[in-house]
């Protein structure tokens, strides 16, 4: 069974820019969660995405954005990056449907670095 | 304060102790608890989950939750080299039961 894919693994940018990373769920799995972690913070929960909708939100600034596909694919961009943007960018996938969380499975990340 | 808490470390045990790692979390009612494992330049990995209070066992970990005292535990038996890692604590708010909430890690080192 093929894990969480996320693409690209490293991308460099420019402040300014923007950037769109990519994540394939497990097959079957229908929510798909993006996290950004940086040895300052930890891991900070972004967004939570479920059967094409924002489920869930975390404390981020409306440039970072997402979005989820009928095949439960998910993008995450960010807009007007800024230096305090680099960090790993973490995808996560989980078979839960109702109320109850069963775990993630975690992508293998992209390292994201704004210069 | 922060929702779920951890003692960032480093943990030092040596190879064979019991390594004891602690967490506490501020939301009275969630109701999902995890374990995960990060290697260094990994990505984390899931090695408990815990849904009642008291013991879960698998293999040599074992989770400990305690819901009136708002408390998570994670004991691993016969700690090996490989156990070395940061072991990150993680909950479900009662508000939104399918977000994961992380703690912010404790880095345990098993020494020969």
């Amino acid at each position: 069974k093929a894990g969480v894919t996320q693409t690209p693994r490293y991308l460099i940018k420019t402040r300014g820019q923007q950037v769109t990373l990519s994540c394939s769920p497990i097959s079957g799995h229908r929510s798909v969660s993006w996290y950004q972690q940086t040895p300052g913070q930890g891991l900070q929960f972004l967004f939570e995405y479920f059967s094409e909708t924002q489920r869930n939100k975390g404390n981020f600034p409306g440039r970072f954005s997402g979005r989820q596909f009928s095949n439960s694919r998910s993008e995450m961009n960010v807009s007007t990056l800024e230096l305090g943007d680099s960090a790993l960018y973490l995808c996560a996938s989980s078979a839960q449907t109702g109320g109850s969380s069963y775990g993630y499975t975690f992508g293998s990340g992209t390292r994201l670095t704004v210069v | 304060q922060k929702e779920v808490e951890q003692n960032s470390g480093p943990l030092s045990v040596p190879e064979g102790a019991i390594a004891s790692l602690n967490c506490t979390y501020s939301d009275r009612g969630s109701q999902s608890f995890f374990w995960y494992r990060q290697y260094s330049g990994k990505s984390p990995e899931l090695i408990m989950s815990i849904y009642s209070n008291g013991d879960k066992e698998d293999g040599r970990f074992t989770a400990q939750l305690n819901k009136a005292s708002q408390y998570v535990s994670l004991l691993i038996r016969d700690s090996q080299p490989s156990d070395s890692a940061t072991y990150l604590c993680a909950g479900s708010p009662y508000s939104s039961a399918s977000k994961i909430i992380f703690g912010s890690g404790t880095r345990l080192s098993i020494r020969p």
